[in-house]
């Protein structure tokens, strides 16, 4: 299974652009790298998926370097609201069985500052 | 539905005692996860199903966990004889496919809340 890294917290004050790096060195060729956000006392929520470069929408950018061994999300100006926990999953299949899942590491908790 | 459905929101439940969990997916999602989080911590994995089919049952922590799914569509997480380390959040989640090689965008539910007392 491809690990990810990520760092535990950060902090941010409101109107900064916060980036969040993840470092996944075993993505295998074939894997997606996805971002999900979870507030408190909720499921999480898929924010951003992409494969290599640059991809971005309406919430957040997600930076792939060419070796893929890591990824960046950036959330442009967060507000207070973004306060939450940011998953970093990296697609993953058992070629022999065909199975399976989305792997959650501990997630990066956001602080957003007034 | 609109979404992941999950009930009961809330359970508690004495120590020893069964509990069901009870997941309704997104219709036409093949794919069915469920998690388990406990208070501060990440997301734990426990079983996938693709179908009715459980391909991945390795996350399941013990043998009082047991999951099934029917007509490709809701699925049931039994605890059987509960002790108070099961007291956690039990997320659901539902994808339209899971067999490839991309991640499809997984829509979880809010999750039921057991606390084993």
């Amino acid at each position: 299974l491809a690990k990810t890294t990520q760092p535990i917290s950060m902090d941010s004050y409101e109107g900064q652009e916060v980036n969040i790096t993840c470092s996944h060195n075993n993505i295998a060729t074939n894997d997606y790298i996805t971002w999900y956000q979870q507030f408190p006392s909720q499921g999480p929520r898929f924010i951003i998926q992409g494969y290599k470069t640059k991809v971005t929408n309406e919430v957040a950018s997600l930076f792939i370097p060419a070796d893929r061994k890591s990824s960046t999300l950036s959330l442009p100006r967060v507000s207070l609201s973004d306060t939450a926990v940011y998953y970093c999953l990296v697609g993953d299949r058992d070629s022999g069985a065909g199975s399976y899942q989305l792997t959650f590491g501990k997630g990066t908790k956001l602080s957003v500052i007034p | 539905g609109a979404g992941v459905s999950q009930s009961p929101s809330n359970k508690v439940t004495e120590k020893g005692k069964d509990v069901e969990l009870r997941c309704d997916p997104i219709s036409g999602h093949t794919a069915l996860y469920w998690y388990r989080q406990r208070l501060g911590q990440g997301l734990e994995f426990l079983i996938y199903f693709q179908g009715n089919s459980a391909p991945d049952k390795s996350g399941l922590p013990s043998d009082r966990f047991s999951a099934e799914r029917t007509g490709e569509s809701v699925s049931t997480l039994t605890i059987q004889r509960t002790q108070q380390e099961d007291s956690a959040v039990y997320l659901c989640a539902s994808s339209s496919t899971a067999l490839g090689t991309a991640i499809t965008e997984a829509f979880f539910g809010q999750g039921t809340r057991l606390t084993v007392v």
